[in-house]
Protein backbone atom coordinates (compact mmCIF):
# COMPACT_ATOMS: atom_id res chain seq x y z
CA UNK A 1 0.00 0.00 0.00
CA UNK A 2 1.72 3.32 -0.88
CA UNK A 3 1.41 5.95 1.70
CA UNK A 4 -0.37 9.51 0.88
CA UNK A 5 -0.55 12.08 3.69
CA UNK A 6 -2.44 15.13 3.82
CA UNK A 7 -1.61 17.86 6.36
CA UNK A 8 -3.49 19.81 7.92
CA UNK A 9 -6.41 17.36 8.98
CA UNK A 10 -8.45 20.29 9.18
CA UNK A 11 -8.78 23.88 9.08
CA UNK A 12 -10.60 26.62 10.16
CA UNK A 13 -10.40 30.72 8.14
CA UNK A 14 -11.90 33.20 8.22
CA UNK A 15 -13.45 34.14 4.84
CA UNK A 16 -11.01 36.47 2.94
CA UNK A 17 -8.54 34.59 4.26
CA UNK A 18 -6.08 32.57 1.90
CA UNK A 19 -4.98 29.40 2.87
CA UNK A 20 -2.95 26.05 1.49
CA UNK A 21 -2.63 22.42 2.30
CA UNK A 22 0.06 19.65 1.60
CA UNK A 23 -0.03 16.49 0.03
CA UNK A 24 2.59 14.05 0.53
CA UNK A 25 3.29 10.62 -2.03
CA UNK A 26 6.16 8.79 -2.57
CA UNK A 27 8.62 10.13 -4.96
CA UNK A 28 9.32 7.06 -7.07
CA UNK A 29 6.89 5.49 -9.99
CA UNK A 30 5.03 8.71 -9.92
CA UNK A 31 2.42 8.79 -12.84
CA UNK A 32 -0.10 11.69 -11.59
CA UNK A 33 -1.47 13.42 -8.86
CA UNK A 34 -5.00 14.01 -8.64
CA UNK A 35 -6.75 16.42 -6.47
CA UNK A 36 -10.82 16.22 -5.47
CA UNK A 37 -13.00 18.31 -3.53
CA UNK A 38 -15.47 16.67 -1.71
CA UNK A 39 -18.60 18.51 0.08
CA UNK A 40 -20.35 16.67 2.39
CA UNK A 41 -23.51 14.95 0.77
CA UNK A 42 -22.05 15.30 -2.90
CA UNK A 43 -19.71 13.53 -4.86
CA UNK A 44 -16.44 14.21 -4.79
CA UNK A 45 -15.20 17.10 -7.68
CA UNK A 46 -12.30 16.65 -9.73
CA UNK A 47 -9.77 20.06 -9.42
CA UNK A 48 -6.68 19.06 -11.15
CA UNK A 49 -4.75 16.15 -12.85
CA UNK A 50 -0.91 17.19 -12.74
CA UNK A 51 1.46 14.84 -13.86
CA UNK A 52 4.59 17.12 -14.74
CA UNK A 53 7.29 17.92 -11.95
CA UNK A 54 7.34 22.09 -11.34
CA UNK A 55 3.94 21.78 -13.12
CA UNK A 56 1.35 24.39 -11.88
CA UNK A 57 -2.26 24.24 -12.37
CA UNK A 58 -5.08 26.84 -11.35
CA UNK A 59 -8.61 27.06 -11.66
CA UNK A 60 -10.16 30.23 -10.27
CA UNK A 61 -9.22 31.09 -6.88
CA UNK A 62 -7.68 27.37 -6.41
CA UNK A 63 -4.17 26.52 -7.61
CA UNK A 64 -1.86 23.63 -6.93
CA UNK A 65 1.76 22.85 -7.36
CA UNK A 66 3.64 19.90 -8.40
CA UNK A 67 7.24 18.68 -6.85
CA UNK A 68 7.70 14.86 -8.01
CA UNK A 69 11.33 15.07 -6.76
CA UNK A 70 10.62 15.33 -3.17
CA UNK A 71 6.73 14.21 -3.35
CA UNK A 72 4.83 16.82 -2.29
CA UNK A 73 2.03 18.63 -3.96
CA UNK A 74 0.48 22.20 -2.15
CA UNK A 75 -3.08 23.43 -2.92
CA UNK A 76 -3.86 26.33 -2.07
CA UNK A 77 -6.74 28.89 -2.02
CA UNK A 78 -6.87 32.84 -2.49
CA UNK A 79 -9.53 34.47 -0.51
CA UNK A 80 -11.50 31.80 1.08
CA UNK A 81 -15.02 31.62 0.83
CA UNK A 82 -17.95 30.17 2.81
CA UNK A 83 -18.41 28.03 -0.62
CA UNK A 84 -15.35 26.55 -0.36
CA UNK A 85 -16.08 24.80 2.75
CA UNK A 86 -15.24 21.25 1.97
CA UNK A 87 -12.54 18.29 2.60
CA UNK A 88 -9.73 18.47 -0.17
CA UNK A 89 -8.58 15.07 -1.03
CA UNK A 90 -5.25 14.38 -2.85
CA UNK A 91 -4.62 10.74 -4.78
CA UNK A 92 -1.14 9.62 -5.93
CA UNK A 93 -1.62 7.67 -9.11
CA UNK A 94 1.60 4.93 -9.56
CA UNK A 95 3.28 3.10 -12.64
CA UNK A 96 3.39 0.37 -10.38
CA UNK A 97 -0.36 0.00 -9.59
CA UNK A 98 -1.86 0.07 -12.76
CA UNK A 99 -4.83 1.98 -14.66
CA UNK A 100 -7.31 3.74 -12.42
CA UNK A 101 -5.77 2.58 -9.07
CA UNK A 102 -5.77 6.08 -7.28
CA UNK A 103 -4.13 5.75 -3.61
CA UNK A 104 -5.94 8.52 -1.56
CA UNK A 105 -5.07 10.72 1.21
CA UNK A 106 -7.32 10.89 4.23
CA UNK A 107 -7.88 14.50 2.97
CA UNK A 108 -7.78 18.00 4.78
CA UNK A 109 -11.30 19.54 5.81
CA UNK A 110 -11.35 23.12 5.27
CA UNK A 111 -14.12 25.46 7.44
CA UNK A 112 -14.28 28.88 6.15
CA UNK A 113 -16.17 31.21 8.38
CA UNK A 114 -18.63 33.78 7.24
CA UNK B 1 -24.11 14.91 -19.67
CA UNK B 2 -25.68 12.88 -16.66
CA UNK B 3 -23.46 11.94 -14.33
CA UNK B 4 -22.42 8.69 -12.04
CA UNK B 5 -24.97 7.53 -10.59
CA UNK B 6 -25.12 4.65 -8.11
CA UNK B 7 -28.07 2.70 -6.37
CA UNK B 8 -29.39 2.88 -3.98
CA UNK B 9 -28.02 5.27 -1.75
CA UNK B 10 -27.99 3.61 1.82
CA UNK B 11 -28.52 0.24 2.50
CA UNK B 12 -28.94 -2.01 5.96
CA UNK B 13 -27.70 -5.21 5.91
CA UNK B 14 -27.05 -7.75 8.62
CA UNK B 15 -23.65 -9.72 9.29
CA UNK B 16 -24.03 -13.10 6.63
CA UNK B 17 -26.02 -11.20 4.35
CA UNK B 18 -24.46 -9.94 0.84
CA UNK B 19 -25.42 -7.19 -0.90
CA UNK B 20 -24.74 -5.78 -4.57
CA UNK B 21 -24.34 -2.28 -5.48
CA UNK B 22 -25.15 -0.96 -8.92
CA UNK B 23 -23.21 2.54 -10.85
CA UNK B 24 -23.98 3.29 -14.08
CA UNK B 25 -21.21 5.88 -15.30
CA UNK B 26 -21.14 8.89 -17.49
CA UNK B 27 -22.42 8.07 -21.10
CA UNK B 28 -19.33 7.46 -23.26
CA UNK B 29 -17.29 6.23 -20.20
CA UNK B 30 -15.76 2.99 -20.66
CA UNK B 31 -14.05 2.50 -17.22
CA UNK B 32 -15.60 1.76 -13.91
CA UNK B 33 -13.63 1.57 -10.39
CA UNK B 34 -14.86 1.33 -7.15
CA UNK B 35 -13.64 2.65 -3.79
CA UNK B 36 -14.17 2.23 0.14
CA UNK B 37 -14.39 4.38 2.43
CA UNK B 38 -14.46 3.46 6.52
CA UNK B 39 -14.31 5.98 9.05
CA UNK B 40 -11.07 7.81 9.51
CA UNK B 41 -9.49 5.90 6.31
CA UNK B 42 -8.94 7.47 2.77
CA UNK B 43 -10.78 5.95 0.03
CA UNK B 44 -9.59 2.27 -0.97
CA UNK B 45 -9.44 0.89 -4.24
CA UNK B 46 -11.38 -2.40 -4.82
CA UNK B 47 -11.55 -2.76 -8.21
CA UNK B 48 -11.60 -1.44 -11.96
CA UNK B 49 -13.44 -2.61 -14.79
CA UNK B 50 -12.72 -2.35 -18.40
CA UNK B 51 -14.91 -3.38 -21.41
CA UNK B 52 -16.42 -6.14 -18.89
CA UNK B 53 -13.32 -7.36 -17.66
CA UNK B 54 -11.68 -6.77 -14.18
CA UNK B 55 -8.37 -4.77 -15.32
CA UNK B 56 -7.19 -4.03 -11.71
CA UNK B 57 -7.55 -5.24 -8.16
CA UNK B 58 -7.05 -3.26 -4.87
CA UNK B 59 -5.63 -5.59 -1.96
CA UNK B 60 -9.45 -6.46 -0.67
CA UNK B 61 -10.57 -10.19 0.49
CA UNK B 62 -12.46 -12.27 -2.36
CA UNK B 63 -15.71 -11.71 -0.96
CA UNK B 64 -15.56 -8.53 -2.81
CA UNK B 65 -16.22 -9.34 -6.54
CA UNK B 66 -17.78 -7.03 -9.29
CA UNK B 67 -18.49 -7.05 -12.77
CA UNK B 68 -19.26 -5.25 -15.85
CA UNK B 69 -22.01 -5.42 -18.60
CA UNK B 70 -21.64 -4.37 -22.03
CA UNK B 71 -23.20 -1.16 -21.67
CA UNK B 72 -20.80 0.02 -18.99
CA UNK B 73 -22.62 -0.36 -15.95
CA UNK B 74 -21.21 -1.95 -13.41
CA UNK B 75 -21.89 -3.90 -9.49
CA UNK B 76 -20.12 -4.52 -7.06
CA UNK B 77 -20.93 -7.66 -4.62
CA UNK B 78 -19.87 -8.59 -1.21
CA UNK B 79 -20.79 -11.75 0.17
CA UNK B 80 -21.24 -13.19 3.89
CA UNK B 81 -20.75 -9.62 5.18
CA UNK B 82 -18.63 -8.18 8.30
CA UNK B 83 -19.23 -5.84 10.54
CA UNK B 84 -16.40 -4.16 9.15
CA UNK B 85 -17.97 -3.71 5.56
CA UNK B 86 -19.98 -1.11 7.11
CA UNK B 87 -18.51 2.27 4.99
CA UNK B 88 -19.42 4.67 1.90
CA UNK B 89 -18.28 2.90 -1.08
CA UNK B 90 -17.81 5.07 -4.41
CA UNK B 91 -17.99 4.28 -7.68
CA UNK B 92 -15.76 6.32 -10.28
CA UNK B 93 -15.92 6.40 -14.28
CA UNK B 94 -13.70 7.43 -16.46
CA UNK B 95 -13.29 7.50 -20.75
CA UNK B 96 -10.58 4.28 -20.89
CA UNK B 97 -8.53 5.79 -23.37
CA UNK B 98 -6.14 3.15 -22.54
CA UNK B 99 -3.57 2.18 -19.49
CA UNK B 100 -0.66 4.20 -20.50
CA UNK B 101 -2.59 7.49 -20.36
CA UNK B 102 -3.72 9.40 -17.03
CA UNK B 103 -7.36 10.16 -16.91
CA UNK B 104 -9.61 12.03 -14.45
CA UNK B 105 -12.30 9.79 -12.50
CA UNK B 106 -15.73 11.17 -12.04
CA UNK B 107 -17.47 9.79 -8.81
CA UNK B 108 -21.19 8.70 -8.06
CA UNK B 109 -22.28 10.34 -4.42
CA UNK B 110 -21.70 6.48 -2.59
CA UNK B 111 -23.89 3.87 -1.14
CA UNK B 112 -24.00 4.15 2.21
CA UNK B 113 -24.09 0.59 4.06
CA UNK B 114 -24.18 -0.28 7.44
CA UNK B 115 -23.88 -3.91 8.62
CA UNK B 116 -25.46 -4.91 12.01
Amino acid sequence: ILNVEQSPQSLHVQEGDSTNFTCSFPSSNFYALHWYRWETAKSPEALFVMTLNGDEKKKGRISATLNTKEGYSYLYIKGSQPEDSATYLCAFDSYQTGANNLFFGTGTRLTVIP
Amino acid sequence: KAGVTQTPRYLIKTRGQQVTLSCSPISGHRSVSWYQQTPGQGLQFLFEYFSETQRNKGNFPGRFSGRQFSNSRSEMNVSTLELGDSALYLCASSLGQGESLVETQYFGPGTRLLVL
